[in-house]
Formats: C-alpha cells, structure tokens, sequence
C-alpha cells in the first residue's frame, strides 16, 4: 500500500518569505503525487501534480513541487508567501483511483 | 464549466437516523469518489464508482453505502447513524477510466452533524 508522510503539522512565516511543506511517500511503483490546498469552510482545491514527466512541477498561484525518487520526497514550496495563502495544504499519492492524503499541514501567514 | 456540486451543504441528524448525500460530478467525469473528514482520523476514502459500478471500497462499516447513476450523478448513504459519523464529506470527480489516474476535483463538502 502507498502512503505519504507530512512532516510538519504547523508552518508559520512572514508575509513575503519563502514556504516549505515538507512530504514523504512510501509507494512499491512510480507514484502519481498531488498537493491540495484547503480554505476554511471550503472543498480542496488542486495545487499541482507529478505523473512522472518532469520532475519539477509547476502549479497554481506561484507553488512548485520537486520529485526526489532517491529520497522518496515530494516537498512543495513558494518563493513569497501572501496572506491569503493561509490555509491546511494536504500531499497526497495515488493508488489508482483511490487517494491516500497525508495528516496536513496548517500554513499560518504573519502579516 | 461547473464544479462539483454538493446537497445539502450542512444536515443535522438524530442518532438512528439515516442520511443521503448527494453529489453531481463536473460533466464528462464518470469516476466520483467519497471521502470523510474529521479532526482526528482526517482524510478517508470511502468509495469510488465508475459507471454505475463500484470498484473500490474503503474500511468503513456496511452503514455506509452508495451509488452512481447512469449520468454520473452519485449518493451516499449512512444508515443508523452515531455520534461519530459527524464529519464533512467530500465528494470528488475525475475523468479517470479503466486504471489511468487523473487529478481528482473536489465539491466544497456537506457538513453532517449528528447529534
């Protein structure tokens, strides 16, 4: 069975310095890995997604995500955190069509 | 095009009550999955349909059931609820056929409250 591990349950940064969410997987084959981001009150929304192209993936609103196979890693970052950026971001790898997510990671942005 | 749509968006139930839950997928998707979240367990896969049939189930009492419609649109059900069954439930939809995967999209969820 394929799993991921969240490294960090809590992130918190200034306004304008870089994030890092932090993401193992555990999978026996070349994993499809997903980051989804969570607002309060609100569904997930996805942020990007590895299939095992290029192994840097660019997602939405300036976050990218780079595959490391050698250390089974699937961290997420963006260069400048905004406010709004505030919220619970969940790794995720897929089994098929079943989606195992990590515990999550609540971002708090300082202003 | 439209999201994923969720009804009813928040329910408050007795315990012993049963509930359904309804989902309409974005058009063109014939995967919709189900997913319960709670502050202690988080994130849990329920089941998937494909075209009317369930491929996938995950370890959740026979309480919980569901089922997909010839247009895709999906319901869940629980049965006999309990105080635990309180906890947002997710409905997502995918374009995903056969054993491809594909990005999943989320509803914005339907609180269940049981009390």
């Amino acid at each position: 069975a394929q799993s991921v591990t969240q490294l960090d349950s809590h992130v918190s940064v200034s306004e304008g310095t870089p994030v890092l969410l932090r993401c193992n997987y555990s999978s026996s084959y070349s994993p499809s890995l997903f980051w989804y981001v969570q607002h309060p009150n609100k569904g997930l929304q996805l942020l990007l997604k590895y299939t095992s192209a290029a192994t840097l993936v660019k997602g939405i609103n300036g976050f990218e995500a780079e595959f490391k196979k050698s250390e089974t890693s699937f961290h997420l970052t963006k260069p400048s955190a905004h406010l709004r950026d505030a919220a619970e971001y969940f790794c995720v790898v897929s089994e098929g069509y079943k989606l195992s997510f990590g515990a999550g990671t609540t971002v708090t942005v300082r202003a | 095009k439209a999201g994923v749509t969720q009804t009813p968006r928040y329910l408050i139930k007795t315990r012993g009550q049963q509930v359904t839950l309804s989902c309409s997928p974005i058009s063109g998707h014939r995967s919709v999955s189900w997913y319960q979240q709670t502050p202690g367990q988080g994130l849990q896969f329920l089941f998937e349909y494909f075209s009317e049939t369930q491929r996938n189930k995950g370890n959740f009492p026979g309480r919980f059931s569901g089922r997909q419609f010839s247009n895709s649109r999906s319901e869940m059900n629980v049965s006999t609820l309990e105080l635990g069954d309180s906890a947002l439930y997710l409905c997502a939809s995918s374009l995903a056929s056969g054993t491809a995967t594909y990005e999943q999209y989320f509803g914005p969820g339907t609180r269940l409250t049981v009390t």
